[in-house]
C-alpha cells in the first residue's frame, strides 16, 4: 500500500528559529510532492509544490526532495507564531489524478 | 477555498437522519475528490471522479454513502442513515485543468448526535 509517513509532533521551535518538517514515502513511482498548511478549524491550502531533485525556495520556505532516499522535506526559516498549524506533506500517486497525504505534523512556535 | 464552494458549512443531526453534503466547483477541472477528516484517522480519501465519472471509490467506508456528480459545476456525498461514528470534516477538492495541485473547499462540519 502506497504510503506517506510523517511524525505527527508537536514540532516546538522558538521564534525566529528554522523549522524542519519532514516526510517519506513508499511509492517510488510517485513524482511530485506537495506541501499544504492547515490551521485548526480551516482547510489545508497549498504552501509548495516539488516535483525535482534538490531545493525549491519560496520566501521563508523551502522545500528539499531526495528521492534516492523517498525523503521531502519543509524548511520555515525565521519561524513566526503565525506558521503554527498542521503541515500536511502529499505525494501524487503515478497518473491516477490523486494524492497520498500523511497524516500532518503540528508545528508551534512559541514567541 | 479557491474555486470551492460547499454546504452546508456545519450540520448538526441525529442518528438515522439522511446527511446530504454539497459540492459546487466554480472553476474549470479535471477531478472532484470528497475527503473526510477526523482527529483519529487523519486526511482520508473517500471517492473521487474524473470528468464527472467515479473513478475509485474504495475509500467509502460503507454502503450508508453515496456519491454523484451529474454535472461539472455540482456533486453530493449523501449519508444515510447517518451514525455517530461519521462526524468528521467532510472536504471536496478540485485539481485545476492540466495540474496535479489539489485546492480544498472550505469543508463541512458535520456532527451525528
Amino acid at each position: 500500500q502506497k504510503e506517506v509517513e510523517q511524525n505527527s509532533g508537536p514540532l516546538s521551535v522558538p521564534e525566529g528559529a528554522i523549522a524542519s518538517l519532514n516526510c517519506t514515502y513508499s511509492d517510488r513511482g510517485s513524482q511530485s510532492f506537495f506541501w499544504y498548511r492547515q490551521y485548526s478549524g480551516k482547510s489545508p491550502e497549498l504552501i509548495m509544490f516539488i516535483y525535482s531533485n534538490g531545493d525549491k525556495e519560496d520566501g521563508r520556505f523551502t522545500a528539499q526532495l531526495n528521492k534516492a532516499s523517498q525523503y521531502v522535506s519543509l524548511l520555515i526559516r525565521d519561524s513566526q507564531p503565525s506558521d503554527s498549524a498542521t503541515y500536511l506533506c502529499a505525494g501524487d500517486s503515478g497518473n491516477t489524478g490523486k494524492l497520498i497525504f500523511g497524516q500532518g505534523t503540528t508545528l508551534q512556535v512559541k514567541p | 477555498d479557491a474555486g470551492v464552494i460547499q454546504s452546508p458549512r456545519h450540520e448538526v443531526t441525529e442518528m438515522g437522519q439522511e446527511v446530504t453534503l454539497r459540492c459546487k466547483p466554480i472553476s474549470g477541472h479535471d477531478y472532484l475528490f470528497w475527503y473526510r477528516q477526523t482527529m483519529m484517522r487523519g486526511l482520508e480519501l473517500l471517492i473521487y471522479f474524473n470528468n464527472n465519472v467515479p473513478i475509485d471509490d474504495s475509500g467509502m467506508p460503507e454502503d450508508r454513502f453515496s456519491a454523484k456528480m451529474p454535472n461539472a459545476s455540482f456533486s453530493t456525498l449523501k449519508i444515510q442513515p447517518s451514525e455517530p461514528r461519521d462526524s468528521a470534516v467532510y472536504f471536496c477538492a478540485i485539481n485545476r485543468r492540466g495540474q496535479e495541485t489539489q485546492y480544498f473547499g472550505p469543508g463541512t462540519r458535520l456532527l451525528v448526535l
